[in-house]
């Protein structure tokens, strides 16, 4: 069964903490995505990646980072972690070039607080 | 402007009774794909349904269908005889043909209570 993996699914960190939320997928897929989940916001795109080493902004990326050293593993990094970015945080992959039917792979999430 | 549009913050729907969750988009790309996911309390984004553009019919799955109406623009997910588990929220999500980024867009969601 394919899967994508986040490390935790509650996290909680104090203000100033360097915090990373891990994702891995098993499915050789290239695309990888971070979304921020917020009420009555949905999901807004914070950063995705392409390829090894590659990485692009999404719509939120302010107070981010991302990492892929590897392809299999997208790692979403927060330098400093302050009380706004108190949010669940869903990690997502999809395979390159894909049929527009393919669907998005999601990870259970990550309810991060920040306290 | 929005995508994705979903007006809907929260529906109540009574037992064994259908319901509608209401999807309009917005793009000006002839090829594109629509996604239904569902996401109960535990987090995960359970994929429901897709409809292509291109898609003569609406699609259906068990008793999830989409009311696709091209030219309004509007993809409805429709749930018949409710079940308890239906309880979630349900996020309508776009993907068109033109970006190679691959980038999804998606709604606000709307939260379904399904009442015993």
């Amino acid at each position: 069964d394919v899967k994508v993996t986040q490390s935790s699914r509650y996290l909680v960190k104090r203000t100033g903490e360097k915090v990373f939320l891990e994702c891995v997928q098993d499915m050789d897929h290239e695309n990888m995505f971070w979304y921020r989940q917020d009420p009555g916001l949905g999901l807004r795109l914070i950063y995705f990646s392409y390829d090894v080493k590659m990485k692009e902004k999404g719509d939120i990326p302010e107070g981010y980072s991302v990492s892929r050293e590897k392809k299999e593993r997208f790692s979403l990094i927060l330098e400093s972690a302050s009380t706004n970015q108190t949010s669940m945080y869903l990690c997502a992959s999809s395979s390159t070039p894909s049929p527009i039917r393919e669907k998005l792979f999601f990870g259970s999430g990550t309810q991060l607080s920040v306290l | 402007a929005q995508k994705i549009t979903q007006t809907q913050p929260g529906m109540f729907v009574q037992e064994k009774e259908a319901v509608t969750l209401d999807c309009t988009y917005d793009t000006s790309d002839p090829s594109y794909g629509l996604f239904w996911y569902k996401q109960p309390s535990s987090g995960e984004m359970i994929f429901l349904i897709y409809q292509g553009s291109y898609d003569q019919q609406n699609a259906t799955e068990g008793r999830y269908s989409l009311n696709f109406q091209k030219a309004r623009k509007s993809a409805n997910l429709v749930i018949s005889a409710s079940q308890l588990g239906d309880s979630a929220m349900y996020f309508c999500a776009m993907r068109e043909g033109i970006d190679t980024g691959n980038q999804f867009y998606f709604g606000t969601g709307t939260s379904l209570t399904v009442i015993p």
